[in-house]
C-alpha cells in the first residue's frame, strides 16, 4: 500500500538555525499538505501546494516558513530561524485531485528547539 | 466556540463493549468530514469518510447530521487494539482542503 514519508524523524537544532524537513507524498497525488501538532494539542494545518504552489496558508504560515517541490518526488518545509515554539511534530500529508477527498500522512518529524 | 469540539474523555470499556463518540462543528459550510484515529506520538491514520447518508466500515458506523451540524463514530464489539484518540475533522468551505481537527477522544479498552 502506497504511504507517504517523511526525513528525517526527529531533528533537534537550535533556536534561530534553519531547518528543513523532507517528505514523499504518495506517487500519484496532487495535492500535498504541511501540519504540525504541538505536544498535548491539535494537529493544526499549516499549508497546502497544488500545482507547483500554495493554495492555502493558515496564520501560523509566516515568512518564516516556506515549501518546496523540488523534484519529482520530495516536498520540503523550510524554517528559517526557528524559535522555541516551534517544536512540534511536523506531518506532511497528501491527496488525489478530488475535492474533498481523503488526506494521508507521514510518520511525522519531530522538531526540537533548545 | 471551537470549530471542531469533541469529548475528551477518557472512555474506559470493556472489550466486547459498544462505544459511541461525538462531535459538534461550527462552520456550516463545511463539505467534508472525517474520522482519524491517532496512536500516542503517531500520525493521525485516516478510519473513515463521514458521508450524509451513514456509512459503516465493518464494526464502524459513522452518522453526519448537516441541520445539527453533528458526527458520530459508533464502534461495536470493541477490541484491545481500538484504544487511541479519534479525531473528528472537518475541512473547510466549497474548494478548501484545509482540515480542521478537533482535540480528539481518548479510548482505553480494557481485558
Amino acid at each position: 500500500e502506497p504511504e507517504v514519508t517523511q526525513t528525517p524523524s526527529h531533528q533537534v537544532t537550535q533556536m534561530g538555525q534553519e531547518v528543513i524537513l523532507r517528505c514523499v507524498p504518495i506517487s500519484n497525488h496532487l495535492y500535498f499538505y504541511w501540519y504540525r501538532q504541538i505536544l498535548g494539542q491539535k494537529v493544526e494545518f499549516l499549508v497546502s501546494f497544488y500545482n507547483n504552489e500554495i493554495s492555502e496558508k493558515s496564520e501560523i504560515f509566516d515568512d518564516q516558513f516556506s515549501v518546496e517541490r523540488p523534484d519529482g518526488s520530495n516536498f520540503t518545509l523550510k524554517i528559517r530561524s526557528t524559535k522555541l515554539e516551534d517544536s512540534a511534530m511536523y506531518f506532511c500529508a497528501s491527496s488525489d485531485d478530488l475535492v474533498g477527498d481523503e488526506q494521508y500522512f507521514g510518520p511525522g518529524t519531530r522538531l526540537t528547539v533548545t | 466556540r471551537k470549530e471542531v469540539e469533541q469529548d475528551p474523555g477518557p472512555f474506559n470499556v470493556p472489550e466486547g463493549a459498544t462505544v459511541a463518540f461525538n462531535c459538534t462543528y461550527s462552520n456550516s459550510a463545511s463539505q467534508s468530514f472525517f474520522w482519524y484515529r491517532q496512536d500516542c506520538r503517531k500520525e493521525p491514520k485516516l478510519l473513515m469518510s463521514v458521508y450524509s447518508s451513514g456509512n459503516e466500515d465493518g464494526r464502524f458506523t459513522a452518522q453526519l447530521n448537516r441541520a445539527s451540524q453533528y458526527i458520530s463514530l459508533l464502534i461495536r464489539d470493541s477490541k484491545l487494539s481500538d484504544s487511541a484518540t479519534y479525531l473528528c475533522v472537518v475541512n473547510g468551505n466549497t474548494g478548501r482542503r484545509a482540515l480542521t481537527f478537533g482535540s480528539g477522544t481518548r479510548l482505553q479498552v480494557q481485558p
